[in-house]
Formats: structure tokens, sequence, C-alpha cells
């Protein structure tokens, strides 16, 4: 079984660029969401991916946008990055429909942004 | 709108003293908590839910919704106990959570 895994590990852009993140999900799920998580804080829900459509939104402007593909794994995209979008972005995958619901979380990407 | 708070960002215990981290919550509905775990270089990982009313590692928490209050409790912390602890509540539904903002708890010799 392999785990959730997520590139790039690491990636540095300008204030007003774009960046796509990836996130490969666990074997055997259908379920990805992703959190951003500034220094010194929790994470915070951006939005989750089930079936290849979006399944809920938290407070995160339209400039944040995903997608999800056959295979279940899943993008996330950033544009017109602001200073403050430097954080580290997680993803988690999760089978929908299974008694527990376990999220399981990827090791994340950190994103600076100068 | 829901919220989750850890009122202490850092604790610190000697090895065999009990250790109780606290989350209190803010939810309108029938609220699912979790605790997470994040040890050194390790990602994110479920520690409890309280749907399951489990002891993992030790570690158990209760829900008490008088209190709005989901405290993380171990009654002789040990040094591997060491980590960042995150809770959470999945009011959005199930993979959406709203997280505290973590207490690293240090268990020392």
């Amino acid at each position: 079984e392999t785990g959730v895994t997520q590139s790039p590990t690491h990636l540095i852009k300008t204030r007003g660029q774009q960046v796509t993140l990836r996130c490969s999900s666990q074997s055997g799920h259908n379920t990805v969401s992703w959190y951003q998580q500034a220094l010194g804080q929790g994470p915070q829900f951006i939005f989750q991916y089930y079936r290849e459509e979006e399944n809920g939104r938290g407070n995160f402007p339209p400039r944040f946008s995903g997608l999800q593909f056959p295979n279940y794994s899943s993008e996330l995209n950033v544009n017109a990055l602001e200073l403050d979008d430097s954080a580290l972005y997680l993803c988690a995958s999760s089978s929908a429909g299974a008694p527990d619901n376990e999220q399981f979380f990827g090791p994340g990407t950190r994103l600076t942004v100068l | 709108a829901q919220r989750v708070t850890q009122p202490e960002k850092l604790l610190s215990v000697f090895k065999g003293a009990p250790v109780e981290l606290k989350c209190n919550y803010s939810y309108s509905g029938s609220p699912e908590l979790f605790w997470y775990v994040q040890y050194s270089r390790q990602r994110l990982q479920l520690l409890l839910r309280h749907i399951s009313r489990e002891s993992i590692k030790g570690f158990t928490a209760d829900l008490n919704k008088g209190e709005t209050s989901f405290h993380l409790k171990k009654p002789f912390a040990q040094e591997e106990d060491s980590a960042m602890y995150y809770c959470a509540l999945a009011g959005l539904g199930a993979g959406k959570s709203t997280f505290g903002d973590g207490t690293t708890l240090t268990v020392k010799p």
C-alpha cells in the first residue's frame, strides 16, 4: 500500500506568479482534501475533491482552485500569488463511505512567495 | 462558524507525570472531534477520534458537550510522547476539518 505523496517538496515563487502543487492519494482512496498551514498555526481547510468534483470549500478566494483526476490524484493551483500564500500545503486522502473516514496526510509542499 | 481553541502553545512535563492537553470548540451542531499528532520529522497522523471512545498509546479524550471541550489525557507521560498535538473538528463533514493551532508537548526525562 502506497501512502500519500506530494510534489514538489519545496518551491519558491515571486508575487503575482502562478503555482501548481500535486498530490497522489493513498491506494484505494477516492477523496482528497487540501489544507494550508501557515507558520505556527494549524492546518486550514481549503477544499475537498471527490469523484473529480469539488465537494466543499473553506474560506479561500477563487484564485485557489483544484482538480482531481480519474486516478484520484489531485492538483492545487494558486494564481496571482501573494506574500501571505507562503505556507506548508498539505493534502490528505480518505475513502468516502468507509466506516472511519480517516484522513491520511502527505508530507506537504513548502511554498515560499517572495 | 466553527472554531477550535488550544490554549497552550507549549506544555512541558516530566516522564511519568500525568498530562492533559486542552481543546475547546465552538460549533452549533453535533461535533465530530479528533486528535492528531505530528512527531518530529513525520507527517500528521490521526491519534484518536471521540466516536470511537478508544485509548491509543495510553491517551484518552472525553467529549464534554456542556463545557464544549475535548481534552486529551494520559496518566503517565513517556518521552516518546513528545510531539505536536492538534485538536480538530469535522463540522463541515468528513475530511473537512477545522484545526486548532496545536500544542507542543515536551516530556522531560
